[in-house]
């Protein structure tokens, strides 16, 4: 099972919007709603931002959001913060019962 | 509040085995899906394995299927996983997540990681 493609790297000052693609196949991203996005800092356990496409948990700022089209998820981070800066991960279900992450994607706060 | 602590994490040599614990608090540990995650150094989160509430499914990746055993004490709130045959290329911190019904869902809750290092 391949990794979901992610951009390595994006970038935007504080105030501003970025978006992170997730593209899979239709085996994946594209065939279940079962697509979840990660904020990870070093040192630390991940963080559940997003679930099932586009669902916030309980306690996650909502300037996060996040949406899928066909087989590619996205997550949007509107008026962007320093302590957003971190990494970044997609995780899909799979047709073989499987889970698959992105390669992530490291946000810089400039 | 829930809380996931894994331990076992340790040097070990090339075909070498090693057991990585988790233990779970804060929620009802029996109707909920378990996964393993990994890290490996410079590199991005690998999912590695999953089961079921009650144990009685388990899923792999690829990567660790046939050397990797995954499972659960409900009576202990403990999650295991047995590593077998064990490569350089296992070199990563473990992190112990909770799922949600299903195991395919999401992660809600993980743990700090504990590291394996496969060298000899």
């Amino acid at each position: 099972q391949s990794a979901l493609t992610q951009p390595a790297s994006v970038s935007g000052s504080p105030g501003q919007s970025i978006t992170i693609s997730c593209t899979g196949t239709n085996s994946d991203v594209g065939a279940y709603k079962y697509v979840s996005w990660y904020q990870h800092h070093p040192g630390k356990g991940p963080k559940l931002m997003i679930y099932e496409v586009s669902n916030r948990p309980s306690g996650v700022s909502n300037r996060f959001s996040a949406s899928k089209s066909g087989n590619t998820a996205s997550l949007t981070i509107s008026g962007l913060q320093a302590e957003d800066e971190a990494d970044y991960y997609c995780t899909s279900y799979t047709s073989s019962s499987t889970l698959v992450f992105g390669g992530g994607t490291k946000l810089t706060v400039l | 509040e829930v809380q996931l602590l894994e331990s076992g994490g340790d040097l070990v040599q090339p075909g070498g085995s090693l057991r990585l614990s988790c233990a779970a608090s804060g929620f009802t540990f029996s109707a909920y899906a378990m996964n393993w995650v990994r890290q490996a150094p410079g590199k991005g989160l690998e999912w590695v394995s999953a089961i079921s509430g009650n144990g009685g499914a388990t899923y792999y990746a690829d990567s660790v299927k046939g050397r990797f055993t995954i499972s659960r004490d409900n009576s202990r709130n403990t999650l295991y996983l047995q590593m077998n045959s064990l490569r350089a290329e296992d070199t990563a911190v473990y992190y112990c997540s909770k799922g949600n019904i299903w195991f395919g869902e999401y992660f809600d809750y993980w743990g700090q990681g504990t590291l394996v290092t496969v060298s000899s």
